[in-house]
């Protein structure tokens, strides 16, 4: 199976834009969590959809949200963007979320200028 | 909510040696210990991941030991390879909930 694929993989914003990430999980699975991840506060979750709905979300503002389509493909969106916001994101994907491996897709870097 | 501890964030062994990370977790409910390694500019893979209904499980080089009472769980990964060079990150996840808390990981080192 092919694993799971996040677009872009590289992202250049400036301050108050807004960016859109995606994320297709492997065939099969259902349920696609986000993560942050940077040096100085490791990964952190943002929030985790399992058959469209959000189940869970982490603690970060609301300017961070984000979807879930029926084909389960992903996508997170970042309003008025901050300096701060420049981070690797992660999407992981599993079967569901009964004690199922979340397997890691190879992240899309944005920048934040 | 849950907090993940992970100690030491930096360490160093010669190549043959073991090396033993440690990870602390604050939520007695959390059921489900993964180990992910990630290699400079890659994504985090799972290594191995152990089940709050067992102590200790063996894949290899590597063992993951759980301590219930305590909350705490452990990495261990015999005769290093420099390939075994990368950051190590321990996470726990309750049973209530989704997500994966994450400790700030271990860059290990391995050097020949």
């Amino acid at each position: 199976k092919a694993g799971v694929t996040q677009t872009p993989r590289y992202l250049i914003k400036t301050r108050g834009q807004q960016v859109t990430l995606s994320c297709s999980p492997i065939s099969g699975h259902r349920s696609v969590s986000w993560y942050q991840q940077t040096p100085g506060q490791g990964l952190q979750f943002l929030f985790e959809y399992f058959s469209e709905t959000q189940r869970n979300k982490g603690n970060f503002p609301g300017r961070f949200s984000g979807r879930q389509f029926s084909n389960s493909r992903s996508e997170m969106n970042v309003s008025t963007l901050e300096l701060g916001d420049s981070a690797l994101y992660l999407c992981a994907s599993s079967t569901d979320s009964g004690g199922d491996t979340q397997y890691f897709g190879p992240g899309t870097r944005l920048t934040v200028l | 909510g849950e907090n993940v501890e992970q100690h030491p964030s930096t360490l160093s062994v010669q190549e043959g040696d073991s090396a033993v990370i440690k990870c602390t977790y604050s939520d007695s409910a959390s059921n489900y210990f993964p180990w992910y390694k990630q290699e400079l500019g890659k994504r985090p893979q799972l290594i191995i991941d152990i089940r709050s209904n067992v102590g200790e499980k063996k894949d290899q080089r590597i063992a993951v030991t759980l301590n219930k009472t305590a909350k705490h769980f452990s990495l261990h990964i015999t005769e290093t390879q420099p390939e075994d060079s990368a950051v190590y990150f321990c996470a726990a996840r309750t049973i209530s909930g989704y997500a994966l808390n994450f400790g700030k990981g271990t860059s290990l080192l391995v050097t020949p």
